[in-house]
């Protein structure tokens, strides 16, 4: 089967880095990708990692070790504006299968 | 930019009914999903298709269909609409061979009563 493991909800100062990890374990991997959700709205993708390092968009960046199976993704200089919910999913042989999802709430 | 439109961002049915979700995209893409997202369960994949009048399962098909008669439009169908398939529903679509970066539409939220 296939499983996702990231925490659901995390609570970060205005300015400040936060990092959301995942873990996830799935019968074959091709990749992970991390999408954005705010409330009301519908995700939108953020980034994707095939192979092992860091992948920087700006102020978001996306890491990936597939021998450890994991991946975060780091929101540096924290705006009012980034609180909504992450979700990081897999691509194994179904085409994405997400995470629960993180709640990101930034405070001033 | 990518458009991925559904027929209505709001919707009460009744059980045993028939509804039919509808969802266009107008980016000429091959990939199209069908996901239902539930307070606290993220995003399941209900179905999906990589080709006009194909189809495959996702992980949670049981008490839907889909048809997919032209390439723009997936249509997302619950044969006899229950209690619990009132939910959040989102279409969402990608170019073929790249699943891992998908348009969403806005989501349609069902109840049923």
């Amino acid at each position: 089967g296939q499983s996702l493991e990231q925490p659901s909800e995390v609570t970060a100062v205005e300015g400040a880095i936060v990092q959301i990890n995942c873990t996830y374990q799935t019968s074959g991997f091709y990749g992970l990708s991390w999408y954005q959700q705010h409330d009301g709205g519908a995700p939108t993708f953020l980034s994707y990692n095939a192979l092992d390092g860091l992948e920087e968009t700006g102020r978001f960046s996306s890491f990936l070790s597939r021998s450890d199976s994991y991946g975060y993704l780091l929101l540096q200089e924290l705006q009012m504006k980034d609180s909504a919910s992450y979700f990081c999913a897999v691509r194994d042989v179904t085409p994405l299968v997400f995470g629960k999802g993180t709640r990101l709430s930034v405070i001033a | 930019d990518v458009k991925v439109t559904q027929s209505s961002r709001y919707l009460v049915k009744r059980t045993g009914e028939k509804v039919f979700l509808e969802c266009v995209q107008d980016m000429d893409h091959e990939n199209m999903f069908w996901y239902r997202q539930d307070p606290g369960l993220g995003l399941r994949l209900i179905y999906f298709s990589y080709d006009v009048k194909m189809k495959e399962k996702g992980d949670i098909p049981e008490g839907y269909s889909v048809s997919r008669e032209k390439k723009e439009r997936f249509s997302l169908i619950l044969e006899s609409a229950s209690t619990n398939q009132t939910s959040m529903y989102l279409c969402a679509s990608s170019l073929g061979g790249e699943s891992y970066e998908q348009y969403f539409g806005p989501g349609t939220r069902l109840t049923v009563t």
